[in-house]
């Protein structure tokens, strides 16, 4: 089984829709990550999480929020959709503490299509 | 956070040695390297990383410039396997940027 599962796959909504992207792993790992994908481009920061208690925006969170429900789980959500939030969206867990970096493992990926 | 400078893309032939450029002219003294790749639509996997010295894992090297404002990242055998997007990072912690990347085409 994959450590990083991302649900659903695959998403096609309307504009002004509420969505909800969810993020498990099975790493045991505190952090956790939102990241959107447009196509061509590289990945760019929407939320991440440190710990349960823990929120902070990334580099373009407006139009998003987050919840971080449990340590294992990091759910997104779009509370009104709109066409430019069509893209591909990651999660990504990675340990917390220490003096080295520490990696982050990314899920499948959710392609969010939004009409 | 310091940003980053990579071809568009490169073409390296099956069993060769894939050498990937990056600047980082503006790099900051805690700022380390990170390079990670894409293949295809999946999710980006972790190549390695280093701070001021070469670096080996069992996927690659990384030889960063003795004034840090360069690093290469080279992939001693290419495979076709290792045909993806390859994204070089800077950042002094886990929130990472990601650029447009080099396209590495390995051809057969």
């Amino acid at each position: 089984d994959a450590d990083v599962t991302q649900t659903p796959r695959n998403r096609i909504t309307k504009t002004g829709k509420r969505i909800m992207l969810e993020c498990s792993q099975t790493k045991g790992h505190d952090r956790m990550y939102w990241y959107r994908q447009d196509p061509g481009l590289g990945l760019r920061l929407i939320y991440y999480s440190f710990d349960v208690k823990d929120i902070n925006k990334g580099e373009i969170s407006d139009g998003y929020s987050v919840s971080r429900q449990a340590q294992a789980k990091f759910s997104l959500s779009l509370e009104s959709a709109i066409p430019n939030q069509t893209a591909l969206y990651f999660c990504a867990t990675s340990e917390s503490g220490g003096s080295s970096y520490n990696e982050q493992f990314f899920g499948p990926g959710t392609r969010l299509t939004v009409l | 956070d310091a940003k980053t400078t990579q071809p568009t893309s490169m073409d390296c032939a099956e069993g060769r040695a894939a050498n990937l450029p990056c600047n980082h002219s503006t790099i900051s003294g805690n700022e380390y390297v990170y390079w990670y790749r894409q293949i295809h639509s999946q999710g980006p996997q972790y190549i390695i990383h280093g701070l001021k010295n070469n670096e080996t894992n069992e996927m690659a090297s990384l030889i960063i410039t003795e004034d840090r404002k360069s690093s290469t990242l080279i992939l001693p055998h290419a495979t076709l396997r290792d045909t993806a997007v390859y994204y070089c990072i800077v950042s002094i912690n886990e929130k990472l940027t990601f650029g447009t990347g080099t396209r590495l085409t390995i051809i057969p």
